[in-house]
C-alpha cells in the first residue's frame, strides 16, 4: 500500500513569504501529525489532526497553522516566514494504537 | 531538563558488535517509540512499546515502566544500521503528542 506522501520535497522561500506544505496519509488513517526538525531544536511536535479537527497543538506561534480535509489529507501553512523556519517538516499518519508512519519530509529553506 | 533523554549522543562501533542505546523519560507515558532516521531525513518507526520487550530481526527493544527507561539493542551490527535512532514518548495525560529525545547517531565501521 502507498506510504505517506509529502509534497513538495524541497522548497526555497524568501523571508516574509508564506508557504503551504501537503501531506497525504496512508489510506484509512484518520490521524495526521506534523513535526519540525532543526539541527538546534531536534524534532518538535507542531499539531495533530483527526477527522478534520485539530486535536493537539505544540508550542509554536500562530504563524504555523494547519488543516485536514475530509479525505484525511492535511496541509500546513507558515505565514510571514522567518530564517529560523528553515527546517525539515515531517508529517506522520497513524491508526490508533498501531504507531506512526512518517513521510519523507519537506525541506524548507528560507533565504 | 528534557522530558526525554538519550545516551549516548554518538556511538561508533565495529561491524558485528552488540549495540545498546538508552532512553530515560521523566513523565508518565502511554507508549514509547523507537524511530530510525537515515541521512536524507526519512523516519522509520521501529517499535512501539508500552511494556516488556519486542524483537524484530536483529533489533530488540525493552522498556521498564517503573524505572522510566527503555533500551534499543542491535545484535550483529552492520554498516547499514548506521543512522540516527530517536526515542519518543506519548504522555499519559490524554494528550496524544510525541515528545522526542535528541537522538543517538550510530556509525558502524566495516
Amino acid at each position: 500500500k502507498a506510504g505517506v506522501t509529502q509534497t513538495p520535497r524541497y522548497l526555497i522561500k524568501t523571508r516574509g513569504q508564506q508557504v503551504t506544505l501537503s501531506c497525504s496519509p496512508i489510506s484509512g488513517h484518520r490521524s495526521v501529525s506534523w513535526y519540525q526538525q532543526t539541527p538546534g531544536q531536534g524534532l518538535q511536535f507542531l499539531f495533530e489532526y483527526f477527522s478534520e479537527t485539530q486535536r493537539n497543538k505544540g508550542n509554536f506561534p500562530g504563524r504555523f497553522s494547519g488543516r485536514q480535509f475530509s479525505n484525511s489529507r492535511s496541509e500546513m501553512n507558515v505565514s510571514t516566514l522567518e530564517l529560523g523556519d528553515s527546517a525539515l517538516y515531517l508529517c506522520a499518519s497513524s491508526l490508533a494504537g498501531f504507531g506512526y508512519t512518517f513521510g519523507s519530509g519537506t525541506r524548507l529553506t528560507v533565504v | 531538563k528534557n522530558e526525554v533523554e538519550q545516551s549516548p549522543q554518538n556511538l561508533t562501533a565495529q561491524e558485528g558488535e552488540f549495540i545498546t542505546i538508552n532512553c530515560s523519560y521523566s513523565v508518565g507515558i502511554s507508549a514509547l517509540h523507537w524511530l530510525q532516521q537515515h541521512p536524507g531525513g526519512g523516519i522509520v518507526s521501529l517499535f512501539m512499546l508500552s511494556s516488556g520487550k519486542k524483537k524484530h530481526g536483529r533489533l530488540i527493544a525493552t522498556i521498564n515502566i517503573q524505572e522510566k527507561h527503555s533500551s534499543l539493542h542491535i545484535t550483529a551490527s552492520h554498516p547499514r544500521d548506521s543512522a540516527v535512532y530517536i526515542c519518543a514518548v506519548i504522555s499519559n495525560f490524554g494528550n496524544e503528542k510525541l515528545t522526542f529525545g535528541t537522538g543517538t547517531r550510530l556509525t558502524i565501521i566495516p
